[in-house]
């Protein structure tokens, strides 16, 4: 399983554009990137996955580059209930996930 | 999508007791998943739990303390066993939907072990 590196914490401001930088340096050709994002009290939730380049959906992207041994999820003009932990996680063939440790995002008015 | 359900949303048990927590699908899954989430961790996963046959379990988690039941496609419950403060956690059942790229997980489960 291919383990992922992302920093403990970050602090931002709302409206400011947040990017989370997650290391997979031993990602397998057939492994994905997906971000979770998980609030106090409740399960993750699923907020983008990408193979390579750039994805983008309503809530974030994510920037691949060529060698897939980084991403980088983007969220865009922060506000405060953007306040939780995201989870950057390689996934495979086993549909199980592994989680790591998770950036702890805390937005400031 | 899929929307999950859990029994109870949190409990505070004794020591030695059991507790089962129920977990709701409002569809049919064949993948459902039991994780572990200690105060202020990342989630762990126990066990994978495929209806129609037993389940699989992580290293470090072992079916006579953690059984766990997958009667039929919408529903699955996992048992803590003979618990110790240890156990206590936040316990969280997810889904796979064949086809679709994201796990839905549950609101969890937050037990106390006294």
């Amino acid at each position: 399983l291919a383990k992922t590196t992302q920093p403990i914490s970050m602090d931002s401001y709302e409206g400011q554009e947040v990017n989370i930088t997650c290391s997979h340096n031993n990602i397998a050709t057939n492994d994905y990137i997906t971000w979770y994002q998980q609030f106090p009290s409740q399960g993750p939730r699923f907020i983008i996955q990408g193979y390579k380049t750039k994805v983008t959906n309503e809530v974030a992207s994510l920037f691949i580059p060529a060698d897939r041994k980084s991403s980088t999820l983007s969220l865009p003009r922060v506000s405060l209930s953007d306040t939780a932990v995201y989870y950057c996680l390689v996934v495979g063939g086993r549909r199980a996930l592994t989680f790591g440790s998770g950036t702890r995002l805390q937005v400031q008015p | 999508s899929a929307v999950i359900s859990q029994k109870p949303s949190r409990d505070i048990c004794q020591r030695g007791t059991s507790l089962t927590i129920q977990c709701q699908v409002d569809s049919q899954v064949t993948m459902m998943f039991w994780y572990r989430q200690q105060p202020g961790q990342s989630l762990t996963l126990i066990a994978t739990a495929n209806q129609g046959s037993e389940a699989t379990y992580e290293s470090g988690f072992v079916i006579d303390k953690f059984p766990i039941s997958r009667p039929n496609l919408t529903f699955s419950t996992l048992t803590v066993s003979n618990m110790s403060p240890e156990d206590s956690s936040i316990y969280l059942c997810s889904v796979d939907l064949a086809g679709d790229d994201e796990q839905y997980f549950g609101p969890g489960t937050r037990l106390t072990v006294t």
